[in-house]
């Protein structure tokens, strides 16, 4: 069985402080490892898709990097703006092309 | 270009009555699925379809039926509500491979 889990479950920070989050998964066959962003009362906005070890990707302050057990999500400078939850979820080689997500991390920017 | 559309966005049921959430997608997309989310929770798949006429249970299915009559549509029909069945139920669609979903916004159900 597919699992995924990310860590920490809650991050503050304040406005200009890096920081990373964490994304462990077990699967057999791993095809593609997902970010979501998801704000408040809204449904998950797709950020990233990663494929192979060593890959990584950016948008604005956000980097996501994967190795073959975990992937993370680094946030540069975060502003205020980048508070949300964010979620992971990968994509084995089962039929229907279906998401595992992890628990999410809920990220709060502090001005 | 809509994306994909969620009805009702609120609703309470009582225990014991049914109802049918509707999802809509305009991208001609034909991957459709259902998750459920509860609080601090991850999404737990519901049902998913890789076409019309196509449907298979995910990780969470008792309570719940789907049908997939058109590309367009990917109603959850939810019989005699439970308590349990409290929850944001999210629906998305994708081209399929390597595509993220696209998510609506949700429908926020309370079952009292």
């Amino acid at each position: 069985e597919d699992q995924v889990t990310q860590s920490p479950e809650a991050l503050r920070l304040q406005e200009g402080e890096s920081s990373s989050l964490n994304c462990s998964y077990t699967v057999s066959g791993l095809r593609g490892l997902f970010w979501y962003r998801q704000d408040p009362g809204k449904g998950p906005e797709f950020l990233f898709t990663l494929y192979s070890a060593g890959e990584e990707k950016e948008k604005e302050r956000l980097k996501a990097t994967l190795t073959k057990k975990e992937s993370f999500l680094h946030i540069t400078a975060p502003k205020p703006e980048d508070s949300a939850t964010y979620l992971c979820a990968v994509q084995a080689g089962a039929a229907g092309n279906k998401l595992t997500f992890g628990g999410g991390t809920r990220v709060l920017v502090k001005p | 270009n809509a994306g994909v559309t969620q009805t009702p966005k609120f609703r309470i049921l009582k225990i014991g009555q049914s109802m049918t959430l509707q999802c809509t997608q305009d991208m001609n997309h034909n991957y459709m699925y259902w998750y459920r989310q509860d609080p601090g929770m991850g999404l737990k798949l519901i049902y998913y379809s890789v076409g019309a006429g196509i449907t298979d249970k995910g990780e969470v299915p008792n309570g719940y039926n789907v049908s997939r009559s058109t590309t367009e549509d990917f109603p959850l029909r939810l019989e005699l509500a439970a308590p349990s069945q409290t929850s944001v139920y999210f629906c998305a669609s994708s081209l399929g491979g390597y595509d993220g979903y696209t998510f609506g916004s949700g429908t926020r159900l309370t079952v009292v």
